[in-house]
C-alpha cells in the first residue's frame, strides 16, 4: 500500500519551459488536491478534484492546469514556468467526508525555475 | 486572503520545556485539524477537533478547540528532540465549500 505517490521528486526548469507533475493514490479516495508550500506561507491550494470528472480552482490557480485522469491519478501542468513557481508541490487525497476527512499527502516535488 | 493566523512562526527550545502553538481566525471554523510535517515529507494528521471547548490528548500533546470555535492551541509537555518539525493547523470554514485552509506553520526545534 503506497498511499500517495508523486513524480518527479526534484525538477529544475528554465523560465518558459513546461512540465507535468504526476500524482497517484491507491486508497480509492474520491477527492484529490494539489498544494504548493513556500516558506512562511503554509500550504496553499492550487486546484482540487472533489470527485472523478470534476476539477475546481483553489486559492492560487494562475499559471497551472490540472487533469483528473481517472479515480487514481491527478496531474498538475505548468505550461510556461516562471521563477515565482519555484516551490514544493504536494498532492493529497481524501474521502471528502466534509468536516472530518483526513488528507493524505505525498512526499512532494521540489521544483526550481531558473 | 489568509483566514487563519498561526503563531509563533519559529520556536527553539531545550528538551524538557513546555510550549504552546496558537491558531486563530476571525471566522468560525466548522472543523480544525493539526498536522505535523518532517523535513522532506508531506504533512501527517495529528488530530481533528469539531466541537467548541473540545480537548484531545495524544501522549504529551494536548489540543484545545475554543468555545467559540475561532481558535485552537497545541500544547506540548516536556518536549523531546523527536518533536522537532513543522506543525500546521488547518481549518474548514462554512463558506469555503469544505476546502482546507492552512496556517503559516510553526517550525519547532527541540535541542537536547
Amino acid at each position: 500500500n503506497a498511499g500517495v505517490t508523486q513524480t518527479p521528486k526534484f525538477q529544475v526548469l528554465k523560465t518558459g519551459q513546461s512540465m507535468t507533475l504526476q500524482c497517484a493514490q491507491d486508497m480509492n479516495h474520491n477527492s484529490m488536491y494539489w498544494y504548493r508550500q513556500d516558506p512562511g506561507m503554509g500550504l496553499r491550494l492550487i486546484y482540487y478534484s472533489a470527485s472523478e470528472g470534476t476539477t475546481d480552482k483553489g486559492e492560487v490557480p494562475n499559471g497551472y492546469n490540472v487533469s483528473r485522469l481517472n479515480k487514481r491519478e491527478f496531474s498538475l501542468r505548468l505550461e510556461s514556468a516562471a521563477p515565482s513557481q519555484t516551490s514544493v508541490y504536494f498532492c493529497a487525497s481524501s474521502d471528502w467526508a466534509a468536516l472530518t476527512d483526513t488528507q493524505y499527502f505525498g512526499p512532494g516535488t521540489r521544483l526550481t525555475v531558473l | 486572503t489568509q483566514l487563519l493566523e498561526q503563531s509563533p512562526q519559529f520556536l527553539s527550545i531545550q528538551e524538557g520545556e513546555n510550549l504552546t502553538v496558537y491558531c486563530n481566525s476571525s471566522s468560525v471554523f466548522s472543523s480544525l485539524q493539526w498536522y505535523r510535517q518532517e523535513p522532506g515529507e508531506g504533512p501527517v494528521l495529528l488530530v481533528t477537533v469539531v466541537t467548541g471547548g473540545e480537548v484531545k490528548k495524544l501522549k504529551r500533546l494536548t489540543f484545545q478547540f475554543g468555545d467559540a470555535r475561532k481558535d485552537s492551541s497545541l500544547h506540548i509537555t516536556a518536549a523531546q528532540p523527536g518533536d522537532t518539525g513543522l506543525y500546521l493547523c488547518a481549518g474548514r470554514f462554512y463558506n469555503q465549500g469544505g476546502k482546507l485552509i492552512f496556517g503559516q506553520g510553526t517550525e519547532l526545534s527541540v535541542k537536547p
